[in-house]
Formats: C-alpha cells, sequence, structure tokens
C-alpha cells in the first residue's frame, strides 16, 4: 500500500519568514495530494491540494509543488503568522482513501 | 450549506461495551470516509461507503468494528466489546460525487473522541 513520509516533525520559524514541509509517496498510483490544518482538537481543514497533472499550486501566502518522478510533495508558506501554528498533514491517494503523512508542528513566534 | 457532522463529540465507554459514532455528510456529497487518529500520529483510513454500499473496509479490523451508510440517516461506525487500544480520535468525511467538480476533495467532521476506561 502507500507510504508517504513527511519531514521535519516540528517546525519553529520567526513570524515573517517562510516554512517548508516535505513528503514522499510510495505508490506512483496516486495522482491527489492535499494538504490539510488541524488546530488542536479541531477537525483537519483542507488548505491546498494538487493532482498529478499540475506540477505547482498557489493560493495566496500557500503553495504546493509536486514532483511526480521523485515522488514527492512539498508546502510552502510564506510571510508567517501566528494563526499559522498549528500540525500540518500531508496525503496522497490514488484513488479514494487518503494515506496521511504523520504530522509536521508549526510553531510561529511572534 | 452545514458541514460535516458528528456525534457524539466525545464518548466514554468501559471495557467491554459498544460505541456508535455517528456522521451525517455535506449536503449533496455521497461519499463517506472514516479515519482513525491516535494521539501525535496521523490520520488511518478505515473504511469507504456509498448509501448502502461498503466499497473498501481494508483499514478497518476485522473484528470488532462495523460500519454502515443506510438509504436514510448518517453513517454509523460500530465498535463491540471495546477495549483501551480503541481509544482514539474517529473522524468521518465526506466527498461530492467523482466526477464532478472537487470529487476527489474531502471535508473532515470534528471529530468523536473516544475514551475506553
Amino acid at each position: 500500500g502507500e507510504n508517504v513520509e513527511q519531514h521535519p516533525s516540528t517546525l519553529s520559524v520567526q513570524e515573517g519568514d517562510s516554512a517548508v514541509i516535505k513528503c514522499t509517496y510510495s505508490d506512483s498510483a496516486s495522482n491527489y495530494f492535499p494538504w490539510y490544518k488541524q488546530e488542536l482538537g479541531k477537525r483537519p481543514q483542507l488548505i491546498i491540494d494538487i493532482r498529478s497533472n499540475v506540477g505547482e499550486k498557489k493560493d495566496q501566502r500557500i503553495a504546493v509543488t509536486l514532483n511526480k518522478t521523485a515522488k514527492h510533495f512539498s508546502l510552502h508558506i510564506t510571510e508567517t503568522q501566528p494563526e499559522d501554528s498549528a500540525v500540518y498533514f500531508c496525503a496522497a491517494s490514488p484513488g479514494y482513501a487518503l494515506n496521511f503523512g504523520k504530522g509536521t508542528s508549526l510553531l510561529v513566534t511572534p | 450549506n452545514a458541514g460535516v457532522m458528528q456525534n457524539p463529540r466525545h464518548l466514554v465507554r468501559r471495557r467491554g461495551q459498544e460505541a456508535r459514532l455517528r456522521c451525517s455528510p455535506m449536503k449533496g456529497h455521497s461519499h463517506v470516509y472514516w479515519y482513525r487518529q491516535l494521539p501525535e500520529e496521523g490520520l488511518k483510513f478505515m473504511v469507504y461507503l456509498q448509501k448502502e454500499n461498503i466499497i473498501d473496509e481494508s483499514g478497518m479490523p476485522k473484528e470488532r468494528f462495523s460500519a454502515e451508510f443506510p438509504k436514510e440517516g448518517p453513517s454509523i461506525l460500530r465498535i463491540q466489546q471495546v477495549v483501551r487500544g480503541d481509544s482514539a480520535a474517529y473522524f468521518c468525511a465526506s466527498s461530492p460525487p467523482f466526477g464532478t467538480s472537487g470529487g476527489n476533495e474531502q471535508f473532515f467532521g470534528p471529530g468523536t473522541r473516544l475514551t475506553v476506561l
């Protein structure tokens, strides 16, 4: 089955800096790669996603890149703000089930 | 447009009791997924259902766990004879039919936090 590795597990940045989270996947059939943000005790919220026919997608301060050949994808957050502090999960899906990484705890300090 | 609803939000059971978790998908969504999240872990896929059909239950333990999504009413995840290791957050997600815009996108409910004493 699909195996998704996510790094780093924790990330601390100063407000205004950029944050990058990286994921690799194993199943070449995966074609959908969403990113979720989860605040403590809350539901995971979809923040951005990318499909295998696209290499990059941007939405305001967040962007995702996908390298199908290398089987890795990354989340980039620019101009970070304290409210960006949360756990971020990447996922990969060959069909319908989402296979999640273990998460990155991002802390943005003022 | 209400999001995915789950109840109860918190559930406490003693070992050996049954737990029933309910999920109502977003309006217009016909696909339901259940995931389990252990502390400090990512979410693990359990089961995928459409109305009156279990499509894939490969992530669900073979014993004590069952799921349904009846023609009327919410989807239910049922855990019989709970054990301490079942303590976790159980999230339900829903998506619109495949082939429609955003067919893969899964939207999560607030979760049910199950504690087994």
